[in-house]
Parts: structure tokens; sequence; C-alpha cells
């Protein structure tokens, strides 16, 4: 069966670096456009970033836009998100999902936890 | 300040029906299918609702889902419990190329 486990969350200071990666298992994902969205404490959900199939196109919210990198790679069936400059506004669960061709997200991994704090 | 909008709660006795509104503007919601999530406390999103109206395999045709215009709405019939969490819808918004959600809707069974 399809699924998504991330990982490499943790509690890392104001300003550091952190990689979480993203293992899908039960489907190919090269075939995919995959999603990074988070939910900070007490806040809905917030999308952050999206890969093409490829790697061609990425893209990415406002709020990270220059701070984080989403990259992939096909032959380890393993999608990453490395966040740079971190913000205690980055506090939140991080979630790694399967984006369908009309802009759903269909499979959902059950996230990591990304805790910025001095 | 979501860029899609939704109420902050709503709530209906089991057994009830219960709707739920999403809003947005052409460049999102009036050019782009709506979906949407439901989200229970220490549990991952899980699809309700996607392409407008379309249920994936395995939810309930309980709920529904409808879009027109700029708005969209879900709905929720024969309410138990176990329908108590958290409800998002989400588009994409071609304007800013970037994914978007609603504030989040918290449903409450009574």
């Amino acid at each position: 069966q399809v699924q998504l486990v991330e990982s490499g969350g943790g509690v890392v200071q104001p300003g550091r670096s952190l990689r979480l990666s993203c293992e899908a298992s039960g489907f190919t994902i090269s075939s995919y456009t995959i999603h990074w969205v988070r939910r900070a404490p007490g806040k809905g959900l917030e999308w952050v970033a999206l890969i093409s199939f490829d790697g061609s196109i990425k893209y990415y919210a406002d709020s990270v836009r220059g701070r984080f990198t989403i990259s992939r790679d096909n032959s380890k069936n393993t999608l990453y998100l490395q966040m740079t400059s971190l913000r205690a506004e980055d506090t939140a669960v991080h979630y790694c999902a399967r984006g369908t061709t009309s802009g759903a997200y269909d499979y959902w991994g059950r996230g990591t936890l990304v805790t910025v704090s001095s | 300040q979501s860029v899609l909008t939704q109420p902050p709660s709503v709530s209906a006795a089991p057994g009830q029906k219960v709707t739920i509104s999403c809003s947005g503007s052409s460049s999102n919601l009036g050019n782009n299918y709506v979906s949407w999530y439901q989200q229970v406390p220490g549990s991952a999103p899980k699809l309700l609702i996607y392409d407008n109206d379309q249920r994936p395999s395995g939810i309930p045709d309980r709920f529904s889902g409808s879009k027109s215009g700029t708005s969209a709405t879900l709905g929720i019939t024969g309410l138990r419990t176990g329908d108590e969490g958290d409800y998002f819808c989400g588009t994409w918004d071609s304007g800013l190329s970037v994914g978007v959600f609603g504030g989040g809707t918290k449903l409450t069974v009574l």
C-alpha cells in the first residue's frame, strides 16, 4: 500500500539548519508531484513547497522561499526538504503528501515535528 | 490570514447534517478544483473530497462536495462523534503559484 514516512525533525536553535526526508513506498515517486505541508501549533494547514515528478519544477510559499529547498532522489524513492535560517515560526509538524493531477493531496505521511527554540 | 475563508467552527447533534463553506477568488477556487481534508488530533490529514465533488475509495457517501464560482461547500450527513475534528479546504492559486488552504473549521458533534 502507499506509504510516506517523514524523518529528520527535532529541536533546533534559531538560525540553524535541518534536513527532512520523506521516504515513499507502494508507488514510484518518479510519476508524481510531491508536496510539503505543515501545521503549526494552534494554526491551520500551511502549504510549503512542491516538486514536480522529474524535479524540473519547484514552487515555494513566500514564508520559506530563499530559506528552504525541496529536492528528490527518484532512485531512492525519497524526497527532501532542506531548511536553513530556521525561525521560531517554522515550528510545526511537517508532512509530505502525494499530489494528484488536479491539485489534491491523496496520501499523507504521519509528519515529523520541527521545533525551533533557543 | 488564510487565502481561503472558512468558518472557525460548526456544530450539530449526532445524526444531523452540517455544511462547511470555503470562499476564495478567481485566481484560486474560481479556476481550480477544490479538495477537502479531515484532520483529527494526532493524525495526518485525510483526503475526503477531490475534484470538487469526488470521493476517494473508502470515504462514505455521507460526505459530499460542491463548488460554484469562487465558493465551495462540504456537506456531512448522519453526523457521528467520530466525525469530530478539523476540516480544511484546499486548492492551487494560479496567480500566486502556491498551494492554499482555508483556515480550518472545527466540527463538534454535540
